[in-house]
This record gives C-alpha cells, structure tokens and sequence, in this order.
C-alpha cells in the first residue's frame, strides 16, 4: 500500500464546477504539500498545511491531521487549472497525482 | 530572480555511463532536494542536501551520489546508468526544511 494515496486519479469537470481532490497518508507528518504539475514538468507549490484551512485564490486545501486526510477544492475550473495534481508529505513522499481536464 | 534552474534541460546517456545533473536552488534558499520521476508517476525523492552534507536520503541506491557547494548549488551524479534510469530529474530548494518548496523544471534524461 502506498504511503501517499490520492483520489481520484483522473478527473473531467467542466468549467465553472467546483473541484475535490483527496489525499490519504498512513504516515506521521509535520506538514502536507500540494503542487501542481503542468505537462513539461514544472511543478508549481500551492500550499504547505500543518493544520486547518489555506485558501489562495479560487484554491482551498484543508488537513485533518487525526484522520491523516487533506482535500484540495477548486472553486469555479477553469481549462487553465488542467494540471496534474500532486499531494507529498513528509520528507517529500509523493503520491502519484490526480490529472485533472476541465473542459471548456 | 532567476528561481530553480536546472541543466541541461534534456539529456541522452547510453547504459553504462555516468551523467551528472545541476541545479541553481532559489535565491536565498540554502536546502536543495532532488526527486526521480518516471513517466506517468509521482516524483520519488533522491535526497536532500543542507550545509553542504547529505541530510536524507530516499530509497536509492549508492550509484546515486550528490554534493552541494558553498553557494548552495547542488549537482546529483548517476553511476552505470541503467534503462530504468530514464526520467524527469527534479530539483527543489527551499530555506531549511518545512518551507515552501520551488521547483525547476527538470532535466529529462533518456537511457539507451
């Protein structure tokens, strides 16, 4: 079982809808990334969580660290936000990322 | 500000030979970690560096070596390449641990 399991692992919204991507750990953390990748390879860091709620722009992350759960909201997609997705923790354990298409 | 930059940005090696990679972390950044990511998977992390030694280190084997510079530049070094060596080479840096990470943009380097 991977350490780092992300839900789903492929993703089609449309634009405007509103976005969840999971992500579970089974190991003890300090804190949780989200990045973004778009094809190419370059990654982008959205947040580092160690607690609560994050919010920047039309991005949410949120961390139970009890429950070892994060989710990554996306309100109102936009073709621009196709990416794959990809939730690391500890000393930088990845899970294999949710690709995401939002269609026009 | 330049960012995380990477060389070279694609790179061609035969079984057998040894490659090295570089990465500029990151003005003001002082810790630089690598990561292997094959294609259609996550990033595996390599290992990470800090004052110039080797901090931790992921789940690969010895002929993966690296070293970091007094400017906090780091080079990440593949011994008797294999096949399965074929990937994207991430390069990360940030300011000690725990701090927001800035990615490059890789070196893709294909194994024949």
């Amino acid at each position: 079982k991977n350490e780092v399991e992300q839900s789903p692992q492929n993703l089609t919204a449309q634009e405007g809808e509103f976005i969840t991507i999971n992500c579970s750990y089974s190991v003890g953390i300090s804190a949780l990334h989200w990045l973004q990748q778009h094809p190419g390879g370059g990654i982008v860091s959205l947040f580092m969580l160690s607690s609560g709620k994050k919010k920047h722009g039309r991005l949410i992350a949120t961390i139970n660290i009890q429950e070892k759960h994060s989710s990554l909201h996306i309100t109102a997609s936009h073709p621009r936000d196709s990416a794959v997705y990809i939730c690391a923790v500890g000393r930088l354990i990845f899970g294999t990322g949710t690709l995401l298409a939002v269609q026009p | 500000d330049a960012g995380v930059t990477q060389s070279p940005t694609h790179l061609i090696k035969t079984r057998g030979q040894q490659v090295t990679l570089r990465c500029s972390p990151k003005s003001g950044h002082d810790t630089v970690s690598w990561y292997q990511q094959a294609l259609g998977q996550g990033p595996q992390f390599i290992f990470q560096y800090y004052e110039e030694e080797e901090r931790q280190r992921g789940n690969f084997p010895d002929r993966f070596s690296g070293h970091q510079f007094p400017n906090y530049s780091s080079e990440l070094n593949v011994n008797a390449l294999l096949l399965g060596d074929s990937a994207l080479y991430l390069c990360a840096s940030s300011v000690g641990q725990g701090e927001k990470l800035f990615f490059g943009s890789g070196t893709q380097l294909s194994v024949l």
